[in-house]
């Protein structure tokens, strides 16, 4: 089945610094991935979609100069939250298409990041 | 926002027993997905509904689309502890097609 990475796993950075996320389908080309943030006990909010070769959409209320996003080929994504504070902690997940199924998301195994 | 309100938010079972989670829209859905997120996991596919009425099987696990394609359920029966995490449903939007998830619910195996 389609396999979707995420790195790192997990990541503690200090208040100001920046954290990038990377996304990769394994087995498969992703026209288009999608970014969320989870909160502890919470549901998954999408944040961005992630288009290669083309801008990133941004969710109503996600600062685009905050989250940075790149998707430069067809199975990498990248998220880069800029200058994080406490309040960016949370857990981090994408997800791809493949163009075997339109419908059906796979999700990475999710960045959990801490922000101290 | 949400477009979907997920019921119970919490579910505690006994082993063995059954228990359904629900989810309900005030608009007609195209489709409705469900994923299971296993605690300190990521979400996975389960299923996706399509058709009016449709009802889909999976071991023990049962998914139903409502009639008028509004709500959808998920009936577990037997559950084991392998059962143990957060159900979620998620629907398309209407403008754009892209996911939104419901609240999820929490599901705890008493042994």
């Amino acid at each position: 089945g389609a396999v979707v990475s995420q790195h790192p796993s997990w990541v503690i950075c200090k208040s100001g610094t920046s954290v990038k996320i990377e996304c990769r389908s394994l087995d498969f080309q992703a026209t288009t991935m999608f970014w969320y943030r989870q909160f502890p006990k919470q549901s998954l909010m999408l944040m961005a979609t992630s288009n290669e070769g083309s801008k990133a959409t941004y969710e109503q209320g996600v600062e685009k100069d905050k989250f940075l996003i790149n998707h430069a080929s067809l199975t990498l994504s990248t998220l880069t939250v800029t200058s994080a504070h406490p309040e960016d902690s949370s857990f981090y997940i994408c997800s791809a298409r493949s163009g075997q199924s339109y419908y059906e998301q796979y999700f990475g195994p999710g960045t959990r990041l801490t922000v101290t | 926002g949400q477009q979907v309100m997920q019921i119970p938010q919490y579910q505690h079972v006994q082993e063995g027993e059954d228990f359904t989670t629900y989810c309900n829209s005030s608009t007609t859905l195209s489709n409705i997905q469900w994923y299971k997120q296993r605690p300190g996991g990521h979400p996975v596919f389960l299923i996706q509904l399509v058709k009016s009425g449709e009802v889909k099987k999976q071991k023990r696990l049962t998914f139903q689309f409502g009639e008028a394609k509004k709500n959808s359920s998920l009936h577990i029966t037997a559950t084991q502890t392998t059962d143990v995490g957060t159900y979620f449903c998620a629907v398309p939007r209407s403008n754009d097609y892209k996911l939104s998830f419901g609240a999820g619910t929490t599901v705890t195996v008493r042994a």
